[in-house]
């Protein structure tokens, strides 16, 4: 069973326009999450991150919202630009193991269109 | 400021031969460390971690092995490859945390 998942395989939007990833999550015990954006034949690197004390956190352009009754959380992207284009990773943590292993989803792939 | 290698970038190997895959991090010491599996179209899967020298756990059953011979290298391993051992394989670090640093990567292909 898939303790994260990204349902939408890919999103296109336009320059400029904001950019909404979505990501659920099934364990009630993850309690950090994070983002990583991956370009092709390159390592994923860290974008932003949550904890699960909060429901907001913003960074720049790129904003995470967790809704933890639902167990949902979105990265978005405003105003979206070419360079965003990527795959995007969410990724789930429990305090209770080893605190750096994740969980990650699928991906998302984003291409935004100039 | 901290480094992670990976060696080789790409591989293409015959199914029943051996691997080796090399991590290595610069500037830090007794990081986590992590081998991932990203098969076509799909996300990264946690193969093996470890938290010292020596210490290895595996996530999942599979015809590969890890070691961690020094503090700051990581080895993933098979003694004979199978067809679906190909993937981009990535090999992480962290300190402690729960932000992970990751590698450049390495494409296998087992033909």
């Amino acid at each position: 069973d898939q303790q994260v998942k990204q349902n939408s395989p890919s999103l296109s939007v336009q320059e400029g326009r904001i950019s909404i990833l979505n990501c659920d999550y099934t364990n009630s015990m993850f309690d950090y999450f994070l983002w990583y954006k991956k370009y092709p034949a390159e390592g994923p690197t860290f974008l932003i991150s949550i904890s699960s004390i909060k429901d907001k956190n913003e960074d720049g352009r790129f904003t995470v919202f967790l809704n933890k009754s639902a167990k949902h959380l979105s990265l978005h992207i405003v105003p979206s630009q070419p360079g965003d284009s990527a795959v995007y990773f969410c990724a789930a943590s429990d305090l209770g193991t080893n605190a750096g292993k994740s969980t990650f989803g699928d991906g998302t792939t984003l291409t935004v269109k100039p | 400021s901290q480094t992670i290698h990976q060696w080789p970038a790409t591989l293409v190997q015959p199914v029943g031969s051996p691997l080796s895959l090399e991590c290595t991090v610069e500037g830090t010491s007794n990081p986590n460390l992590y081998w991932y599996r990203q098969a076509a179209g799909r996300g990264l899967q946690l193969l093996f971690y470890s938290v010292g020298i020596g210490q290895i756990s595996s996530e999942v059953p599979q015809n590969l092995s890890a070691s961690r011979p020094q503090d700051r290298q990581f080895i993933l391993s098979s003694k004979k490859l199978l067809l679906s051992d190909s993937g981009f394989y990535l090999c992480a670090w962290n300190p402690g945390g729960y932000e992970q640093f990751f590698g450049p990567g390495t494409r296998l292909t087992v033909l």
